[in-house]
């Protein structure tokens, strides 16, 4: 079975913060992705890395970036934490048409 | 722009009816369309995949079509479950680098 997983669950952090979120395949996959997802507004691509070293912007990029490092890891990182970006993060992996995704991390931004 | 939608938001069916979720998309040209489940508070399970130049997928109960032409695509769950109860999203993949466009999700609740 493909597994996706993220460092944490639940996460709270302050404003102004640097804050990391891990994202692991184990399935040695090319493409992976994080999406948000808010109420009334749906899932929405951040960033999307089609190899190692290798990221595109996706829809919403802003005020956010991304590292990947090794094949098997990506991770989303928020420069200086805001209000705005409290939300629940969800990571994906692909493997041929299909995408897997991890269980999210419900991030909250004080 | 791609966009999605699905219809209707909500929808609550007594347990043992079939039912049929829609998915709408305005760009016809796809390259693939992907059914997704999610429990609340979780992440999303891949239910079917539909390629472009396919016009259906089975999987168990499940039945998902796809109309290119049209810009349509419908789930069909037989015999519904309590355990079916959970958001249902379409996705519209419009490249082959695997990029998503979500519909905002059609929540289903089974009643015993």
């Amino acid at each position: 079975d493909v597994k996706v997983t993220q460092s944490s669950r639940y996460l709270v952090k302050r404003t102004g913060e640097k804050v990391f979120l891990e994202c692991v395949q184990d399935m040695d996959h090319e493409n992976m992705f994080w999406y948000r997802q808010d109420p009334g507004l749906g899932l929405r691509l951040i960033y999307f890395s089609y190899d190692v070293k290798m990221k595109e912007k996706g829809d919403i990029p802003e005020g956010y970036s991304v590292s990947r490092e090794k094949k098997e890891r990506f991770s989303l990182i928020l420069e200086s934490a805001s209000t705005n970006q409290t939300s629940m993060y969800l990571c994906a992996s692909k493997q041929g048409y299909e995408q897997y995704f991890g269980p999210g991390t419900r991030l909250t931004v004080t | 722009k791609q966009e999605v939608t699905q219809i209707p938001a909500a929808l609550s069916v007594p347990e043992g009816e079939n039912l049929v979720l829609n998915c709408s998309f305005t760009d016809s040209a796809i390259y693939n369309l992907q059914w997704f489940r999610q429990d609340p508070g979780k992440g999303l399970t891949s239910l079917l995949l539909i390629q472009s130049s396919q016009r259906e997928q089975t999987s168990g109960r499940l039945n998902a079509s796809l109309d290119k032409s049209s810009g349509r695509s419908t789930l069909y769950i037989a015999a519904s479950q309590p355990g079916d109860s959970a958001t249902y999203l379409c996705a519209v993949g419009s490249s082959n680098t695997g990029k998503l466009i979500f519909g905002q999700g059609t929540t289903l609740q089974v009643k015993p």
